[in-house]
């Protein structure tokens, strides 16, 4: 088991809603990236926040956003909720270092949106 | 981008045999490759990686390989046991700065293991 946690661990959204996710890195980690796994498929890469700044996106949408705080968790707000939004999203902490270090996932979080 | 093809998308094998997993990338420049690990209802778990330094790194019974020319790389499971059943995805990555990778993922492998 990896020190991430995720909340929550399910939750149910109609489309067109606004929905947050939370996650806590594990201790002496300051990076977090944020990936969304449809049923069936490799996750894929949303963003990544690094000292609370966001250092990386992939290819998503601005509705797509987050936040980093000074304790390092965080937080992935969606807005405007699409049907195909519904995915397991999963947060992995990683400790800032040169060369990048190893990532490690929490249990994520399973949005259904209707 | 990088692009992860990962094969075979499913494999069976009996309790005790091997299982190699295959993955080729695109990008020249990735130089991170972990493996993962996700059992139902879980996050996915690193099991081992490897860097664009070494070609080959073991971990009891598991190996990884590269071969950064032809850009492919294999998990290696020896002795397989009903408890490595889950699905298996390799990742591919250039560190985006000190800070951390942006891992891009295979589509996975189902592995079942038969006692």
């Amino acid at each position: 088991e990896t020190g991430v946690t995720q909340s929550p661990t399910h939750l149910i959204k109609t489309r067109g809603q606004q929905v947050t996710l939370r996650c806590s890195s594990q201790s002496g980690h300051n990076t977090v990236s944020w990936y969304q796994q449809a049923l069936g498929q490799g996750p894929q890469f949303i963003f990544q926040y690094y000292r609370e700044e966001e250092n990386g996106r992939g290819n998503f949408p601005p509705r797509f956003s987050g936040l980093q705080f000074p304790n390092y968790s965080s937080e992935l707000n969606v807005n405007a909720l699409e049907l195909d939004d519904s995915a397991l999203y999963l947060c992995a902490s990683s400790p800032g270092q040169d060369p990048p270090g190893e990532q490690y996932f929490g249990p994520g979080t399973r949005l259904t949106v209707t | 981008g990088e692009n992860v093809e990962q094969h075979p998308s499913t494999l069976s094998v009996q309790e005790g045999d091997s299982a190699v997993i295959k993955c080729t990338y695109s990008d020249s420049a990735s130089n991170y490759f972990p493996w993962y690990k996700q059992e139902l209802g879980k996050g996915p778990q690193l099991i081992i990686d490897i860097r664009s330094n070494v070609g080959e790194k073991k971990d009891q019974r598991i190996a990884v390989t590269l071969n950064k020319t032809a850009k492919h790389f294999s998990l290696h499971i020896t002795e397989t046991q009903p408890e490595d059943s889950a699905v298996y995805f390799c990742a591919a990555s250039w560190g985006l700065n000190n800070a951390g990778n942006m891992l891009t993922f295979g589509g996975g492998t189902r592995l079942m293991v038969k006692p």
